[in-house]
């Protein structure tokens, strides 16, 4: 079957830095996502893992073990407008993009 | 960039009645586009993926019946909610992948929060 597994909340204090863990379990895997989404909105791309490794953009980057089924979202200086919800999603094999449910991450002051 | 225009942004309609969402990519042409239902503090879960000029794959569990999905343009795709109950209460989004095909190209609209009452 297929599955994400990623924390529900998270709290970090702002400046600092934050990891999002996400483990996943599928029989077809065409890439690792990020979004962030903030309540009633849509999702926004964040970033895209198809191979292993660190892909670093600004003050986010995202990492890709496929071997273990693992990736993990990093927040570098955290500020306010971070607090939202963060979603791991998986592309399957009928590139279809199957969605965790999500990590609501507050940054307080 | 490119862009997903959804409208409407937001429906309140009476038990029975049917609310049609539309989807329309801006500047770009999409052979496919998706509907997900999300449900408060809940992950998006993909509804259907349809096809210009072809019938929607629907997901299992998803009635294709009350959930009328029709692509007719490689612009503009629907999705009409017959005889909508209060367990049809969420939010829907539609995304459009590219027609150039990569997979990183998958925009989202802004989403429709229906109420049904």
């Amino acid at each position: 079957g297929q599955n994400i597994d990623q924390p529900t909340e998270m709290t970090a204090t702002e400046g600092a830095i934050v990891q999002i863990n996400c483990t996943y379990q599928t029989s077809g895997f065409n890439g690792l996502f990020w979004y962030q989404q903030h309540a009633g909105e849509a999702p926004t791309f964040l970033s895209y893992n198809v191979l292993d490794g660190l892909e670093e953009k600004g003050r986010f980057s995202s990492f890709l073990s496929r071997s273990k089924g693992y990736s993990y979202l990093l927040l570098k200086e955290l500020q306010m407008k971070d607090s939202a919800s963060y979603l791991c999603a998986f592309l399957t094999g009928a590139n279809n993009l199957f969605f965790g449910t999500g990590t609501r991450l507050t940054v307080i002051p | 960039g490119a862009v997903v225009s959804q409208h409407p942004s937001r429906v309140i309609c009476k038990s029975g009645t049917s609310v049609k969402i539309e989807c329309r990519s801006l500047d770009f042409q999409a052979t496919t586009m998706f509907w997900y239902r999300q449900f408060p503090k809940q992950s998006l879960m993909l509804m259907a993926t349809s096809n210009e000029g072809s019938k929607a794959t629907y997901e299992q569990g998803v009635e294709k019946d009350k959930f009328l999905i029709n692509h007719a343009s490689l612009t503009l795709s629907t999705l009409t909610v017959t005889s909508a109950h209060p367990e049809d209460s969420s939010f829907y989004i539609c995304s459009a992948r590219d027609r150039g095909f990569t997979n990183e190209k998958l925009f989202f609209g802004s989403g429709t929060q229906l109420s049904v009452l």
